[in-house]
């Protein structure tokens, strides 16, 4: 089946400091990817949706200023947290589907936990 | 997108069958109902997908009433591998150009024992 790949898995970083992570899909092409967050205990929440070539959407209460998304590839999209606090730790995930398999079940990366200190 | 219900956990032991029930009194004429497995540290993963009546593939079966506003995942014989959160997801059906975002209700904790 088609993957999804993030990277890093893990992350430690200083607060203050921005942190980049990458979400390919290896083996099809993804127009629109999505960003979740995740903390300990709950459920994904989404975040934003990465389109290609243009700006993302971010749902409700997400601060697009912090959380930078880059969609510049049809395999790649980038999350990047800038000015990181330890609130900001949390398991983050990226998803996508594929077009030419008719958008079925969405194919999700395996998550960067995130840590700022 | 049509808002889930579903039990926050279930025990089980190793070689039963077990039954996660989901509700999903307004889910639309078009939405087709997807149940994803999360293990901890690890992005969810699609498990079945269905429309209504039945659905069945290696891991699972799909059981969907007439009236659609509720289905249940089951799980044959479950082994302790298969302790995981459990997640019911209502949305539009597969194909449509739509943005196709998943909004994640809180999920199924299952816990299985040996």
């Amino acid at each position: 089946g088609a993957v999804v790949s993030q990277h890093p898995s893990r992350v430690i970083c200083k607060s203050g400091t921005s942190v980049k992570i990458e979400c390919r899909s290896l083996d099809f092409q993804a127009t629109t990817m999505f960003w979740y967050r995740q903390f300990p205990k709950q459920s994904l929440m989404l975040m934003a949706t990465s389109n290609e070539g243009s700006k993302a959407t971010y749902e409700q209460g997400v601060e697009k200023d912090k959380f930078l998304i880059n969609h510049a590839s049809l395999t790649l999209s980038t999350l990047t947290v800038t000015s990181a606090h330890p609130e900001d730790s949390s398991f983050y995930i990226c998803s996508a589907r594929d077009l030419s398999n008719g958008y079925t079940e969405a194919f999700f990366g395996q998550g960067t936990r995130l840590t700022v200190v | 997108l049509a808002k889930t219900t579903q039990p926050i956990s279930m025990d089980s032991y190793e070689g039963q069958e077990v039954n996660i029930t989901c509700s999903h009194n307004n889910i639309a004429t078009n939405d087709y109902i997807t149940w994803y497995q999360q293990f901890p540290s690890q992005g969810p993963r699609f498990i079945i997908q269905g429309y209504k009546t039945k659905v069945t593939n290696e891991v699972a079966s799909l059981f969907i009433p007439a009236d659609r506003k509720s289905s249940t995942l089951s799980l044959p014989r479950v082994s302790l591998s298969d302790t995981a959160v459990y997640y019911c997801l209502v949305g539009p059906p597969p194909g449509s150009s739509n943005t196709g975002k998943l909004i994640f209700g809180q999920g199924t904790t299952l816990q299985v024992k040996p």
